[in-house]
């Protein structure tokens, strides 16, 4: 079956635009979640779907970061005004819910550089 | 501050020997600890995982180990082989606070297999 998909797999813009990355989690997977994995770093917690609600988004470094799962499936992170800083790999994983222990699949991730 | 730390970023072993990881953690309320696996331009892989209520999982060629008095887990690969090389990330999370909610990962550590 089919795993976790990000689009694009690699995007490059100017400092100070507006990105959206989208993630499309395996089918019937009602957990959704957001990482972001710097140069030399693991991956770091951004936030936490569970359905349609974002149930923990402690993780977003500030105010320019939203992220939307409006129908509980296919979930997209906006970055506005972005900076440098912002560049790493942005993976989305899921899990069958949230009833413990749940597996996390990742997907391959979308590169954002920040010229 | 890091709360879980991986201190060796690089490890090589000969075929067929054995892979020795080590993770340690700082915080008391994780209590479900995970390796993933991961391969260049590829998101990390679920490998095995332990439940603090256990000191040792092992799955094939895979055990991980767990001392909660020392805040330590280490993941053993017997034997190794060329195909296991990779970055080996030690990932927690605090499971008591109700589901599959965000990990915490170490900075991975590169292993090499060398035939």
């Amino acid at each position: 079956g089919a795993g976790v998909s990000q689009t694009p797999s690699n995007k490059v813009t100017e400092k100070g635009k507006y990105v959206e990355l989208r993630c499309d989690p395996i089918s019937g997977h009602t957990a959704l979640y957001w990482y972001r994995q710097s140069l030399g770093q693991g991956p770091e917690f951004l936030i936490y779907f569970q359905g349609t609600g974002a149930a923990d988004d402690s993780g977003l470094p500030n105010d320019r970061f939203f992220a939307v799962r409006p129908e509980g499936s296919v979930s997209t992170l906006k970055i506005q005004r972005t900076e440098r800083g912002d560049s790493a790999v942005y993976l989305c994983a899921s899990s069958l819910g949230s009833g413990g222990q749940e597996e996390q699949f990742f997907g391959p991730g979308t590169r954002l550089t920040v010229l | 501050d890091q709360q879980v730390k991986q201190n060796s970023p690089s490890l090589s072993v000969q075929e067929g020997r054995i892979s020795i990881l080590n993770c340690d953690y700082t915080n008391s309320m994780f209590d479900y600890f995970l390796w993933y696996k991961k391969y260049p331009a590829e998101g990390p892989t679920f490998l095995i995982s332990i439940s603090s209520i256990k000191d040792k999982n092992e799955d094939g060629r895979f055990t991980v180990f767990l001392n909660k008095s020392a805040k330590h887990l280490s993941l053993h690969i017997v034997p190794s082989q060329p195909g296991d090389s990779a970055v080996y990330f030690c990932a927690a999370s605090p499971l008591a606070q109700g589901g599959s909610e965000k990990l915490v990962f170490g900075k991975g550590t590169k292993l090499t297999v060398n035939p």
